[in-house]
């Protein structure tokens, strides 16, 4: 049974970096043909998708984020990590990470990041 | 990008009772690759529907999913008090890209 699990700074600043990272077991980053993808969503409103790492590792974004996001992964340790840089009031999110191909079939129990100025 | 609309917006009903809530796209849904989560607060998203009419596991049979194209519905055919919640659909678009639609909550009348 795979097993999604985020962690990371719950309090970032304004113009600041935030950092996640989404902790896998009971399967690899690097088998079969999933991508584990990070998804948000803020208070209120509805979820949107971030971006992805595949299991070649290679990455996808979502166009109205891509310039300040980066998705990595340490195959050693069967983690892939969320990179978001200036960050703003608008970011301030529960952010999950999550497997899937088309759709999104596991979750993690999500995180949540409030955003201060 | 794919935008989805749903509708509507609140689904107000009660126990027993038969909801039917709709996910329209802006263009037609490559291989109908849409999804239904069912999401309550606190919680994760979960996969009900996947492929706009395959039940994921575990799921109860009274949620159905069907539509093609641009006009997909998630039917659940008996309300039980745990199917209040928040539902989302989610299409995967010919470039990859992933965009969910705004919600549907569906409350006690």
């Amino acid at each position: 049974q795979v097993q999604l699990q985020e962690s990371g700074p719950g309090l970032v600043k304004s113009s600041q970096t935030l950092s996640l990272t989404c902790t896998v077991s009971g399967d690899s980053l690097t088998r079969g043909n999933y991508y584990w993808s990070w998804i948000r969503k803020p208070a209120g409103k509805g979820l949107e998708w971030i971006g992805r790492i595949f299991t070649v590792g290679t990455t996808g974004y979502n166009p109205s984020l891509e310039s300040r996001v980066t998705i990595s992964r340490d195959t050693s340790k069967n983690q892939f990590s969320l990179k978001l840089t200036s960050v703003t009031a608008a970011d301030a999110a529960v952010y999950y990470c999550a497997r899937g191909r088309w759709e999104f079939e596991n979750w993690g129990q999500g995180i949540l990041v409030t955003v201060s100025s | 990008e794919v935008v989805l609309t749903q509708s509507p917006g609140t689904l107000s009903l009660s126990p027993g009772e038969r909801a039917t809530l709709s996910c329209r796209a802006s263009q037609s849904v490559r291989n109908n690759y849409l999804a239904w989560y069912q999401q309550k607060p606190g919680q994760a998203p979960r996969l009900l529907i996947y492929g706009a009419s395959n039940r994921a596991t575990g799921i109860p049979d009274r949620f159905s999913g069907s539509g093609s194209g641009t006009d997909f519905t998630l039917t659940i055919s008996r309300l039980e008090p745990e199917d209040f919640a928040v539902y989302y659909c989610q299409q995967f678009g010919y470039s990859a890209e992933i965009t969910f639609g705004p919600g549907t909550k569906v409350d006690f009348k």
